[in-house]
């Protein structure tokens, strides 16, 4: 079993629609979570930040991190064709080494 | 704030020859950087985490005698790929740590002939 699980989707949405995206996982020891943007062929992008558990918002980005149940999960509201993209979550920690989810790919079609 | 640059964006070798690839935080110092790879559609593993002034750690599995490893400034880290071959043919990512978060370079796409 992964560390952190990921569905790799294709995860496809119509414009306007919100998308919902989320990770599980297995280390209890992890404090720092993170999303990534990444579009093909680029380095990925950080979307969001999150240290324990709780909400934050960003714009038309929500992220969740629930820790008692090791589930972390990312919104994406009023969806854009350019927000196709993969998204992977990461997570540490001691805020240094990051473990990745295996990314989700996000088509948002118009 | 918090940009990574990469040089080159992408390079072509032939087989048996290194290429050193370069990291630089632009914007702020980088005590600590570290070194991925990613295969196509796959997410990124970490090969190593390169520290200002000491010798790079490496993961279990990377060869640390072929890809070396150097980070002599607090901007600046090179990855050198000695002896490529065409399985060293990859998509190379690095990042750069500010506070607690992990910033991207844009890759350097490495193709082996």
């Amino acid at each position: 079993q992964k560390e952190v699980e990921q569905d790799p989707g294709p995860l496809s949405v119509p414009e306007g629609a919100i998308v919902s995206l989320n990770c599980t996982y297995s280390n209890s020891a992890f404090q720092y979570f993170m999303w990534y943007r990444q579009y093909s062929r680029k380095g990925p992008e950080l979307l969001m930040y999150t240290y324990s558990s709780g909400n934050k918002e960003d714009g038309r980005f929500t992220a969740q991190v629930d820790k008692s149940s090791k589930y972390i999960s990312l919104f994406i509201r009023d969806s854009q064709p350019s927000d196709s993209a993969t998204y992977l979550c990461a997570m540490s920690a001691a805020g240094n080494k990051l473990t990745f989810g295996g990314g989700t790919r996000v088509l948002v079609k118009p | 704030g918090a940009v990574v640059s990469q040089h080159p964006s992408w390079v072509i070798c032939k087989s048996g020859t290194s290429v050193k690839i370069e990291c630089r935080s632009l914007d702020f110092q980088a005590t600590t950087m570290f070194w991925y790879r990613q295969f196509p559609k796959q997410s990124l593993m970490l090969m190593a985490t390169s520290n200002e002034g000491s010798k790079a750690t490496y993961e279990q599995g990377v060869e640390k005698d072929k890809f070396l490893i150097n980070h002599a400034s607090l901007t600046l880290s090179t990855l050198t790929v000695t002896s490529a071959h065409p399985e060293d043919s990859s998509f190379y990512i690095c990042s750069a740590m500010e506070a607690d978060t992990q910033y991207f370079g844009p890759g350097t796409r490495l193709t082996v002939l």
